[in-house]
């Protein structure tokens, strides 16, 4: 299984709600990441787990909380966005402390915030 | 602050060309170097990685190579076909962060 999962696909969210986007990796990777990414933009770190501890983070919004209950799963938990956080949402992960740290991405998550 | 940068921003060819997409970085500090594929409103795939110790990487239709010293990686895409057609992200890992820059991508249409 060389999948990183990310649910939903879609998210349409109000300012006011709490939602929460899910990744699962079952490849035994050590190391799990959540990425930003705007239209036509590259992707933007946020968040780096190593070893499920908080390793990286990249100066987010408290509105952003990231979680990391084990080594297989990843949440971002969300509460008071704006509407200019309307973006696409990438979990990855990879092996930690080898060489060869090729990193695996999810399908990401689209979300809009009206 | 290591900066990626990407040339062309966006390249159309006719199907059957070789090409060669530009990727640059400011700080040769760097533990490896990755290519990344990325359909419109999709997640990225890795297409090839190379470490800082490599030249180049091979796969199928695709050879990336690096030069650490000049700051440079190319991704060479022999006889290309519409199914090429994406956005084309390379990404540095810096040996302090261990995690990636990405450059901001160069979009290929292949016609066919």
């Amino acid at each position: 299984d060389t999948e990183v999962t990310q649910t939903p696909k879609h998210l349409v969210m109000g300012m006011t709600n709490k939602k929460s986007l899910k990744c699962e990796q079952h490849m035994g990777h050590r190391a799990m990441y959540w990425y930003k990414q705007k239209a036509k933009k590259p992707p933007e770190l946020m968040f780096v787990y190593s070893y499920e501890k908080l390793s990286i983070n990249e100066s987010v919004p408290s509105r952003f909380s990231p979680e990391c209950p084990n080594s297989s799963l990843l949440n971002l938990h969300l509460h008071a966005l704006q509407p200019e956080d309307s973006a696409l949402y990438l979990c990855a992960s990879s092996n930690v402390g080898r060489s060869n740290e090729k990193l695996f991405f999810g399908s990401g998550t689209q979300l809009s915030v009206l | 602050k290591q900066e990626v940068t990407q040339i062309p921003a966006a390249l159309s060819v006719p199907e059957g060309e070789n090409l060669v997409l530009n990727c640059s970085f400011t700080d040769s500090a760097i533990y490896n170097l990755q290519w990344f594929r990325q359909d419109p409103g999709k997640g990225l795939t890795s297409l090839l990685l190379i470490q800082s110790s490599q030249r180049e990487q091979t796969s199928g239709r695709l050879n990336a190579s690096l030069d650490k010293s000049s700051g440079r990686s190319t991704l060479y895409i022999a006889a290309s076909q519409p199914g090429d057609s994406a956005t084309y992200l390379c990404a540095v890992g810096d040996t302090g962060r261990r995690a990636l820059t990405f450059g901001s991508g160069t979009r290929l249409q292949v016609q066919p």
